[in-house]
Protein backbone atom coordinates (compact mmCIF):
# COMPACT_ATOMS: atom_id res chain seq x y z
CA UNK A 1 0.00 0.00 0.00
CA UNK A 2 0.88 3.69 0.23
CA UNK A 3 3.49 5.03 2.12
CA UNK A 4 4.71 8.36 3.46
CA UNK A 5 7.90 9.14 5.74
CA UNK A 6 8.10 12.02 7.79
CA UNK A 7 11.31 14.23 8.40
CA UNK A 8 12.31 15.07 10.84
CA UNK A 9 10.22 14.17 14.08
CA UNK A 10 10.99 16.86 16.21
CA UNK A 11 12.40 20.62 15.03
CA UNK A 12 12.91 23.27 17.45
CA UNK A 13 13.49 26.91 16.19
CA UNK A 14 13.99 30.36 17.11
CA UNK A 15 11.19 32.92 17.11
CA UNK A 16 11.69 34.44 13.16
CA UNK A 17 13.52 31.48 11.54
CA UNK A 18 12.84 28.83 8.73
CA UNK A 19 11.38 25.80 9.50
CA UNK A 20 11.15 23.04 6.67
CA UNK A 21 9.76 19.80 7.30
CA UNK A 22 9.92 16.98 4.56
CA UNK A 23 7.59 14.12 3.38
CA UNK A 24 8.51 10.95 0.87
CA UNK A 25 6.05 8.91 -0.95
CA UNK A 26 6.14 5.69 -2.58
CA UNK A 27 2.46 5.66 -4.93
CA UNK A 28 4.13 7.53 -8.15
CA UNK A 29 0.04 7.98 -9.19
CA UNK A 30 -0.53 10.24 -5.91
CA UNK A 31 -1.96 13.67 -6.99
CA UNK A 32 -2.87 15.45 -3.77
CA UNK A 33 -0.43 16.47 -1.09
CA UNK A 34 -1.85 18.04 2.18
CA UNK A 35 -0.90 19.40 5.18
CA UNK A 36 -2.26 19.42 8.90
CA UNK A 37 -1.49 21.42 11.85
CA UNK A 38 -2.52 20.07 15.11
CA UNK A 39 -2.46 21.92 18.14
CA UNK A 40 -1.96 20.56 21.44
CA UNK A 41 -5.40 18.54 22.34
CA UNK A 42 -6.76 20.12 19.43
CA UNK A 43 -8.04 18.52 16.28
CA UNK A 44 -5.97 18.58 12.49
CA UNK A 45 -6.71 21.64 10.49
CA UNK A 46 -5.86 21.59 6.71
CA UNK A 47 -3.55 24.67 6.47
CA UNK A 48 -2.07 24.34 2.84
CA UNK A 49 -2.51 21.39 -0.14
CA UNK A 50 -1.20 21.26 -3.40
CA UNK A 51 -1.82 18.93 -6.61
CA UNK A 52 0.25 17.31 -8.68
CA UNK A 53 0.03 19.80 -11.77
CA UNK A 54 1.85 22.54 -9.68
CA UNK A 55 5.67 22.62 -8.05
CA UNK A 56 4.60 25.30 -5.49
CA UNK A 57 2.14 27.32 -4.05
CA UNK A 58 2.66 29.88 -1.13
CA UNK A 59 0.07 31.39 1.24
CA UNK A 60 1.38 33.98 3.28
CA UNK A 61 4.43 32.11 5.53
CA UNK A 62 3.64 29.05 4.49
CA UNK A 63 4.52 27.15 1.08
CA UNK A 64 4.72 23.84 0.01
CA UNK A 65 6.76 22.02 -2.59
CA UNK A 66 6.26 19.14 -4.57
CA UNK A 67 8.69 17.17 -6.74
CA UNK A 68 7.32 14.37 -8.24
CA UNK A 69 9.98 12.82 -10.30
CA UNK A 70 11.83 12.37 -6.51
CA UNK A 71 8.68 11.66 -4.83
CA UNK A 72 8.86 14.42 -2.19
CA UNK A 73 7.18 17.41 -0.91
CA UNK A 74 8.00 19.64 1.95
CA UNK A 75 6.26 22.15 4.34
CA UNK A 76 8.12 25.64 4.60
CA UNK A 77 7.50 27.87 7.11
CA UNK A 78 9.05 31.80 7.19
CA UNK A 79 9.73 33.94 9.98
CA UNK A 80 8.07 31.66 12.38
CA UNK A 81 6.11 32.68 15.49
CA UNK A 82 5.32 31.44 18.68
CA UNK A 83 2.05 30.14 17.57
CA UNK A 84 3.36 27.99 15.03
CA UNK A 85 4.16 25.32 17.61
CA UNK A 86 1.83 22.57 16.92
CA UNK A 87 2.10 19.27 15.13
CA UNK A 88 2.42 19.18 11.42
CA UNK A 89 1.42 16.12 9.34
CA UNK A 90 1.79 15.57 5.43
CA UNK A 91 -0.71 13.19 4.14
CA UNK A 92 -1.11 11.17 0.36
CA UNK A 93 -4.49 10.00 -1.00
CA UNK A 94 -4.81 5.84 -0.22
CA UNK A 95 -4.51 3.86 -3.45
CA UNK A 96 -7.66 2.61 -2.88
CA UNK A 97 -10.04 5.29 -2.26
CA UNK A 98 -10.56 8.99 -0.78
CA UNK A 99 -8.78 8.05 2.47
CA UNK A 100 -5.57 9.58 3.63
CA UNK A 101 -2.80 8.42 4.74
CA UNK A 102 -0.91 10.52 7.53
CA UNK A 103 2.75 10.64 8.44
CA UNK A 104 3.73 10.07 11.34
CA UNK A 105 3.75 13.64 12.31
CA UNK A 106 6.58 16.93 13.13
CA UNK A 107 6.59 18.60 16.61
CA UNK A 108 7.40 22.07 15.84
CA UNK A 109 9.28 23.94 18.82
CA UNK A 110 9.07 27.91 18.44
CA UNK A 111 10.85 29.93 21.17
CA UNK A 112 11.21 33.13 21.38
CA UNK B 1 -22.13 25.26 6.65
CA UNK B 2 -21.13 21.57 7.86
CA UNK B 3 -20.27 20.97 11.60
CA UNK B 4 -18.98 17.48 12.59
CA UNK B 5 -19.75 16.42 16.36
CA UNK B 6 -17.94 13.30 18.31
CA UNK B 7 -19.07 11.83 21.41
CA UNK B 8 -18.33 11.01 24.12
CA UNK B 9 -15.37 13.89 24.45
CA UNK B 10 -13.52 11.49 26.85
CA UNK B 11 -14.45 8.17 27.86
CA UNK B 12 -12.77 5.40 30.67
CA UNK B 13 -13.33 1.84 29.70
CA UNK B 14 -12.18 -1.00 31.92
CA UNK B 15 -10.39 -3.45 29.43
CA UNK B 16 -13.00 -6.53 28.02
CA UNK B 17 -15.75 -4.03 28.14
CA UNK B 18 -17.46 -3.06 24.81
CA UNK B 19 -17.07 -0.01 23.06
CA UNK B 20 -19.48 2.67 20.74
CA UNK B 21 -18.21 6.12 19.22
CA UNK B 22 -20.38 7.92 17.63
CA UNK B 23 -20.04 10.75 14.77
CA UNK B 24 -22.43 12.79 12.71
CA UNK B 25 -21.92 15.25 10.19
CA UNK B 26 -24.63 18.51 9.67
CA UNK B 27 -25.15 20.61 6.73
CA UNK B 28 -24.11 18.30 3.97
CA UNK B 29 -25.05 14.59 1.96
CA UNK B 30 -23.30 11.55 1.06
CA UNK B 31 -20.01 12.29 2.54
CA UNK B 32 -17.01 10.41 2.90
CA UNK B 33 -16.61 9.32 6.60
CA UNK B 34 -13.70 8.44 7.91
CA UNK B 35 -11.98 6.60 11.32
CA UNK B 36 -8.63 7.96 12.67
CA UNK B 37 -6.61 6.40 15.90
CA UNK B 38 -4.02 8.94 17.24
CA UNK B 39 -1.84 6.82 19.68
CA UNK B 40 0.07 9.38 22.72
CA UNK B 41 2.70 11.22 20.64
CA UNK B 42 2.00 9.04 17.28
CA UNK B 43 1.02 9.77 14.16
CA UNK B 44 -3.00 9.31 12.39
CA UNK B 45 -3.60 6.05 11.92
CA UNK B 46 -6.50 5.46 9.68
CA UNK B 47 -8.92 2.45 10.73
CA UNK B 48 -11.72 2.95 8.53
CA UNK B 49 -13.66 4.56 5.68
CA UNK B 50 -17.03 5.04 3.91
CA UNK B 51 -17.97 6.34 0.85
CA UNK B 52 -21.58 5.61 1.25
CA UNK B 53 -24.18 4.04 3.76
CA UNK B 54 -23.16 -0.01 4.52
CA UNK B 55 -20.14 0.61 2.62
CA UNK B 56 -16.90 -0.04 4.99
CA UNK B 57 -13.73 -0.22 4.22
CA UNK B 58 -11.11 -1.21 7.00
CA UNK B 59 -7.58 -0.85 7.29
CA UNK B 60 -7.01 -2.28 10.61
CA UNK B 61 -8.58 -5.39 11.43
CA UNK B 62 -7.54 -5.52 15.08
CA UNK B 63 -11.33 -5.92 17.47
CA UNK B 64 -12.49 -2.85 16.10
CA UNK B 65 -15.55 -2.50 13.49
CA UNK B 66 -17.20 0.30 11.87
CA UNK B 67 -20.93 0.68 10.86
CA UNK B 68 -22.70 3.94 9.01
CA UNK B 69 -26.59 3.31 9.71
CA UNK B 70 -26.75 6.47 8.04
CA UNK B 71 -25.86 9.13 5.29
CA UNK B 72 -24.11 11.30 7.76
CA UNK B 73 -23.43 8.71 10.95
CA UNK B 74 -20.59 6.71 11.45
CA UNK B 75 -20.24 4.34 14.65
CA UNK B 76 -16.91 2.76 15.82
CA UNK B 77 -17.32 -0.22 17.86
CA UNK B 78 -15.62 -2.84 19.97
CA UNK B 79 -16.91 -5.96 21.83
CA UNK B 80 -13.78 -6.14 23.69
CA UNK B 81 -11.44 -3.44 24.28
CA UNK B 82 -7.91 -3.86 24.70
CA UNK B 83 -5.22 -1.70 26.43
CA UNK B 84 -3.80 -0.48 22.96
CA UNK B 85 -7.37 0.40 22.22
CA UNK B 86 -6.20 3.68 24.21
CA UNK B 87 -5.89 6.85 22.24
CA UNK B 88 -7.69 9.70 20.43
CA UNK B 89 -10.23 8.72 18.42
CA UNK B 90 -11.16 10.95 15.36
CA UNK B 91 -13.59 11.20 12.56
CA UNK B 92 -13.14 12.82 9.62
CA UNK B 93 -15.39 13.80 6.57
CA UNK B 94 -14.63 15.36 3.02
CA UNK B 95 -16.72 15.33 0.01
CA UNK B 96 -16.31 12.95 -2.57
CA UNK B 97 -13.72 13.14 -4.98
CA UNK B 98 -14.69 15.68 -7.74
CA UNK B 99 -13.33 15.20 -11.24
CA UNK B 100 -10.57 13.09 -9.97
CA UNK B 101 -9.44 15.95 -7.06
CA UNK B 102 -9.54 14.86 -3.64
CA UNK B 103 -11.33 16.95 -1.38
CA UNK B 104 -10.27 18.64 2.16
CA UNK B 105 -10.83 16.05 5.15
CA UNK B 106 -12.39 17.91 8.53
CA UNK B 107 -12.03 16.35 11.74
CA UNK B 108 -14.07 16.06 14.59
CA UNK B 109 -12.93 17.31 17.91
CA UNK B 110 -12.13 14.18 19.09
CA UNK B 111 -12.98 11.36 21.75
CA UNK B 112 -9.96 10.50 23.97
CA UNK B 113 -10.44 6.73 25.54
CA UNK B 114 -8.53 5.39 28.04
CA UNK B 115 -8.54 1.63 28.51
CA UNK B 116 -7.53 0.56 32.05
Amino acid sequence: GENVEQHPSTLSVQEGDSAVIKCTYSDSASNYFPWYKQELGKRPQLIIDIRSNVGEKKDQRIAVTLNKTAKHFSLHITETQPEDSAVYFCAVPHQAGTALIFGKGTTLSVSS
Amino acid sequence: SQTIHQWPATLVQPVGSPLSLECTVEGTSNPNLYWYRQAAGRGLQLLFYSVGIGQISSEVPQNLSASRPQDRQFILSSKKLLLSDSGFYLCAWSQGRTSGYYNEQFFGPGTRLTVL
